[in-house]
Formats: structure tokens, C-alpha cells, sequence
């Protein structure tokens, strides 16, 4: 069974452009979340979404925004970039994404590097 | 609010040592606990979890007790390999259930 996939794995911008990030679920998975990590930071939640619905979402301004398509196929977005957007983006697929009951599986993460 | 603390790392153990990672947590209710490991260039895999007080979760060695009098976590191997070098972090998922809240990481170097 194939894992989870994102695209692309290295991504360098510059300041105030935008930036689209893409994940691809194990198949039958229909939750995905996304996480930012930093060395400064750690690993932070941004949101999860079900059945092309947000359930929840994180501390992140309006300029973090994402989608999930029917496919369970999600993207997410950053408008605007800051340096501070410099990260590993994570991308995590769940059956349900109900821990503990329902395992999140990562996909290698997208580098992004703002200049 | 729900909270993690890990050992600060990095930590530099030779082969066959033992090993231990301290992890604390803070949250309400009863949260899920886990362990997941990130290889160099690799995205993030669960290790082991618990889900519930005195539950023991083990994995290729590695061993973690839910601990709710002293709310710890911490993760033990009683021999260590190089292929063990990776960065270790503590999670937990509380009530609200879908966002796992992550610890700093631990980085843990196995010299031959």
C-alpha cells in the first residue's frame, strides 16, 4: 500500500508571494491534518479536514488556509509568505483521524524555504 | 492548555547502551499518549502508544508506561542500536481528538 505523498518536497519562495502544497492520503483514508515544523517551534497543528469539511483547526493566522477535495486529496495554502513561513510541512492521513483508535501516517514533508 | 515537555537533546548513547527519554505531559481528562520517530529526510512514524493509565505500549524494543500519578510518558530501550539514531518526540491527543500536540523532540545519536 502506497504511503502518503506530497508534493513537491523542496519548495523555495520569496517574501509576500504564495505557495500551494499538496497531499496525497493513503487510499481509503479520509481525514487529513497538516502540521508545520520548526527548530524554533517544534511540530504545530494547522488544521484537519474530513470529507472536505475543516474539523478543526490551529493557531495559524487567516494567511494558512487549506481544502480537501472528494478524492481525500488535500492542499493547503499560504498567501502573502514571511520568512517565518520557512518550514517542514507535514501532512498526516487517518481513516477517521480519531486518535487513538485511528494511527496518523506522515508523509516525508515539503520544504519550504522563504528568501 | 495541553502540553508536552521532553528531554532536551541531543543525547549520545554507544551501542548496546540503555536508553531513556523523559516525557511530561499536562492536559485535562484523559489524553492518548505516543511516541513517534523521524529518521534523517524521512516524515514522522509511530513508534508505540498508550491509551489509558498503567498501559504499557512497545514496539522493536522500545518500551513506554502511561504513568498518570506522575503524568509521564517516557520512552525506554534496554540496547540500543546505531540504526536507532533518530529524533524521538512525545505526543499527546486530548479530548477534542483530532490534533496531536507534540513535544520538541529529542535527538539521539548511537555511536558503533
Amino acid at each position: 500500500k502506497a504511503g502518503v505523498t506530497q508534493t513537491p518536497r523542496y519548495l523555495i519562495k520569496t517574501r509576500g508571494q504564495q505557495v500551494t502544497l499538496s497531499c496525497s492520503p493513503i487510499s481509503g483514508h479520509r481525514s487529513v491534518s497538516w502540521y508545520q515544523q520548526t527548530p524554533g517551534q517544534g511540530l504545530q497543528f494547522l488544521f484537519e479536514y474530513f470529507s472536505e469539511t475543516q474539523r478543526n483547526k490551529g493557531n495559524f493566522p487567516g494567511r494558512f488556509s487549506g481544502r480537501q477535495f472528494s478524492n481525500s486529496r488535500s492542499e493547503m495554502n499560504v498567501s502573502t509568505l514571511e520568512l517565518g513561513d520557512s518550514a517542514l510541512y507535514l501532512c498526516a492521513s487517518s481513516l477517521q483521524g480519531r486518535p487513538p483508535t485511528d494511527t496518523q501516517y506522515f508523509g516525508p514533508g515539503t520544504r519550504l524555504t522563504v528568501l | 492548555g495541553d502540553s508536552v515537555t521532553q528531554m532536551e537533546g541531543p543525547v549520545t548513547l554507544s551501542e548496546e547502551a540503555f536508553l531513556t527519554i523523559n516525557c511530561t505531559y499536562t492536559a485535562t481528562g484523559y489524553p492518548s499518549l505516543f511516541w513517534y520517530v523521524q529518521y534523517p529526510g524521512e516524515g514522522l512514524q509511530l513508534l508505540l502508544k498508550a491509551t489509558k493509565a498503567d498501559d504499557k505500549g512497545s514496539n522493536k524494543g522500545f518500551e513506554a508506561t502511561y504513568r498518570k500519578e506522575t503524568t509521564s510518558f517516557h520512552l525506554e530501550k534496554g540496547s540500543v542500536q546505531v540504526s536507532d539514531s533518530a529524533v524521538y518526540f512525545c505526543a499527546l491527543s486530548g479530548n477534542s481528538g483530532y490534533a496531536l500536540n507534540f513535544g520538541k523532540g529529542t535527538s539521539l545519536l548511537v555511536t558503533p
